[in-house]
């Protein structure tokens, strides 16, 4: 079946250092995968999208790269600050225009 | 920057009661969604919406949920009977267009659902 993997553990890292988050993902072949945050009690907020033939993706500290052979994405925030503490959703098309979620890993940056 | 408004933000309700969720898209998005997430678990997908029906559905999404878009702005789930594990955050999203390649799918705050 279908399984898509995050860190289950926390992620702490110091303010300014480079966050790395990874998704990871098996018996699937998803045409493009998105990154989600969420903050506690709200809804996902949608941050990047990187499609199947792409192989990295920016946008301003962000940056997420897609190996489709690995099957894994990785979601980078450089010079990470406290307001990025949240957790991060990895969600892959999940046929049918659907989303198929991971179970999040989340991020806290300390000063 | 328009927003999928939903409400209630938090309902109370006793096993067996009907419950509806109310979402309001943003105006020029034509599929709709509800997704749910259980405390501390992952969302989970359980109905797409198109062109007033159903575009597919997951396996949670039994006969005792329904979806309806009563007029040109709400998108309602209903949830006729419900129980215990029904408890959940239940987010409503909306895209304007879709297609293999992908696109930007916006979540509403969500509805706080606790049966007792």
């Amino acid at each position: 079946s279908q399984k898509i993997e995050q860190n289950s553990e926390a992620l702490n890292i110091q303010e300014g250092k480079t966050a790395t988050l990874t998704c990871n993902y098996t018996n699937y072949s998803p045409a493009y995968l998105q990154w989600y945050r969420q903050d506690p009690g709200r809804g996902p907020v949608f941050l990047l999208l990187i499609r199947e033939n792409e192989k990295e993706k920016r946008k301003e500290r962000l940056k997420v790269t897609f190996d489709t052979t690995l099957k894994q994405s990785l979601f980078h925030i450089t010079a990470s600050q406290p307001a990025d503490s949240a957790t991060y959703l990895c969600a892959l098309e999940g046929g049918g225009n659907k989303l198929t979620f991971g179970t999040g890993t989340q991020l806290k940056v300390e000063l | 920057e328009p927003e999928v408004t939903q409400t209630p933000s938090h309902q109370v309700t006793q096993m067996g009661q009907e419950v509806i969720l109310r979402c309001v898209p943003i105006s020029n998005h034509l599929y709709f969604y509800w997704y749910r997430q259980i405390l501390g678990q992952k969302v989970e997908f359980l109905v797409s919406f198109y062109n007033n029906e159903i575009s597919e559905k997951s396996e949670i999404f039994d006969d005792q949920f329904s979806v309806e878009r009563p007029d040109g702005s709400n998108f309602t789930l209903k949830i006729r009977s419900t129980k215990l594990e029904d408890s959940a955050m239940y987010f409503c999203a909306s895209t304007e267009w879709t297609s293999s390649s992908g696109n930007t799918i916006y979540f509403g705050e969500g509805s706080w659902l606790t049966v007792v």
